[in-house]
């Protein structure tokens, strides 16, 4: 079974820090993503990567297929980014398959 | 575009009561989900729909069923609620296998 790891559970940053957030899978995959999970609980898409980088605004996504890990970093952190992010992967070719991490809860603060 | 929408937020129902949770996109996506979030899990599967007129068991399908009605709806049913069903439910849409999940803004069942 592929499981999802996701480092650190929690983290707490002063605004302006740089983050990463890292999400190690056990098995081959299609593709990856990474979710924002907001303090309301709405869940909103940030990325589906299934090689290299993508940047959106402060965020980038990486993916090292070879390495089966991901990191998931923000620039110029800031309180709006508090939110549990999760990362998910895609794998096999069934559109069932796909395996979310737990989580990781960042705070950020002002 | 309303994107996905999903009904009740909150609903508490007593053990044994049966209730339909209902699910409705308006971006002519193929697929669709349902999911269960509990505390310290990741999202578990319940049901999915990889098109119109087909469902397929996820992860922890027991207790459940669905319904997909037409591309647009996609509904998850309880037929006798219990305890073990107290969760958080999102339903989550996307037109192909490799591409973003659209997911509602979910429902929160409390079963006593």
């Amino acid at each position: 079974k592929n499981e999802v790891e996701q480092s650190p559970q929690n983290l707490t940053a002063q605004e302006g820090e740089f983050i990463t957030i890292n999400c190690s899978y056990s098995v081959g995959i299609s593709a990856l993503h990474w979710l924002q999970q907001h303090p309301g609980g709405g869940i909103v898409s940030l990325f589906m990567l299934s090689s290299g980088k993508k940047k959106h605004g402060r965020l980038i996504a990486t993916i090292n297929i070879q390495e089966k890990h991901s990191s998931l970093h923000i620039t110029a952190s800031h309180p709006r980014d508090s939110a549990v992010y999760i990362c998910a992967v895609v794998y096999g070719g069934s559109q069932g398959n796909l395996i979310f991490g737990k989580g990781t809860k960042l705070s950020v603060k002002p | 575009n309303a994107g996905v929408t999903q009904t009740p937020k909150f609903q508490v129902l007593k053990t044994g009561q049966s209730m339909t949770l209902q699910c409705a996109q308006d971006m002519n996506h193929n697929s669709m989900y349902w999911y269960r979030q509990d505390p310290g899990m990741g999202l578990r599967l319940i049901y999915y729909s990889a098109s119109e007129g087909t469902t397929d068991k996820g992860e922890v399908p027991n207790g459940y069923n669905v319904s997909r009605l037409n591309k647009r709806e996609f509904s998850l049913r309880l037929e006798s609620a219990a305890p073990s069903q107290t969760s958080v439910y999102f339903c989550a849409s996307k037109i192909l296998t490799v591409e973003k999940l659209f997911f509602g803004s979910g429902t929160q069942l409390s079963v006593l």
